[in-house]
């Protein structure tokens, strides 16, 4: 059973403050995407890697995809209020079709 | 180019009552997930097609739910009876390779 953790589950900082999300599983995935969810609408993609040790960066966030391609990481430098929401990574396994497994997700929430 | 249409928007129930969900896919999108999310929690995969065929519908309670995808374009999820625990946002997204593409979503409350 595949399965992605997340950590941490929950996360309350102040404007200005730099923060790390993890993304972690026991599986190996062909590309790992992370998603933004706001309150009443659906996830929207952030970035998609999928090479082993890759870094993306976009303005302040940085994604980094593990090297043995079985975690990334998203640091936000420099918070803001429109980056509370919930972070969602989710793991591409390139079966007979392509799956895609969510993991449970970070709920951030950066205070002005 | 137009997003993945839901609708209901919001759907309130009693428990043992049924309820249909709708979704229409942006155009020429081949992949079609229905995914549930209960508050707090990741998407769960609930089904999953390509075209108008199902390829994985492993985590889909069959014994209450159903889905179909007519002509490999629009969808509809049911559920038939409701429970409690159905109360969620049951969301849908499509995608032609990666990433997905989702709609807003329909919020069940089953009372």
């Amino acid at each position: 059973t595949q399965l992605l953790e997340q950590s941490p589950q929950f996360l309350s900082i102040q404007e200005g403050e730099n923060l790390t999300v993890y993304c972690n599983s026991s599986s190996v995935f062909s590309s790992l995407q992370w998603y933004r969810q706001e309150p009443g609408e659906g996830p929207v993609l952030l970035v998609t890697v999928v090479t082993g040790g890759e870094v993306k960066k976009l303005k302040r966030l940085t994604f980094q995809f593990g090297d043995a391609r079985k975690d990334s990481s998203l640091h936000i430098t420099a918070a803001q209020p429109g980056d509370t929401g919930l972070y969602l990574c989710a793991g591409g396994m390139k079966t007979s079709y392509d799956k895609v497994i969510f993991g449970p997700g970070t709920s951030l929430s950066v205070i002005p | 180019e137009a997003g993945v249409a839901q609708s209901p928007r919001y759907k309130i129930i009693e428990k043992r009552q049924s309820v249909a969900f709708w979704c229409n896919p942006i155009s020429g999108h081949a992949t079609l997930y229905w995914y549930q999310q209960i508050l707090g929690q990741g998407p769960k995969l609930l089904i999953q097609f390509q075209n108008n065929g199902v390829v994985d519908d492993s985590q889909l309670p069959k014994d209450r739910f159903s889905a179909e995808r007519l002509k490999g374009v629009d969808s509809t999820l049911k559920i038939q009876p409701a429970k409690l625990e159905d109360s969620a946002v049951y969301l849908c997204a499509s995608s032609s390779a990666r990433p997905l593409h989702f709609g807003n979503g329909t919020r069940l409350t089953v009372t």
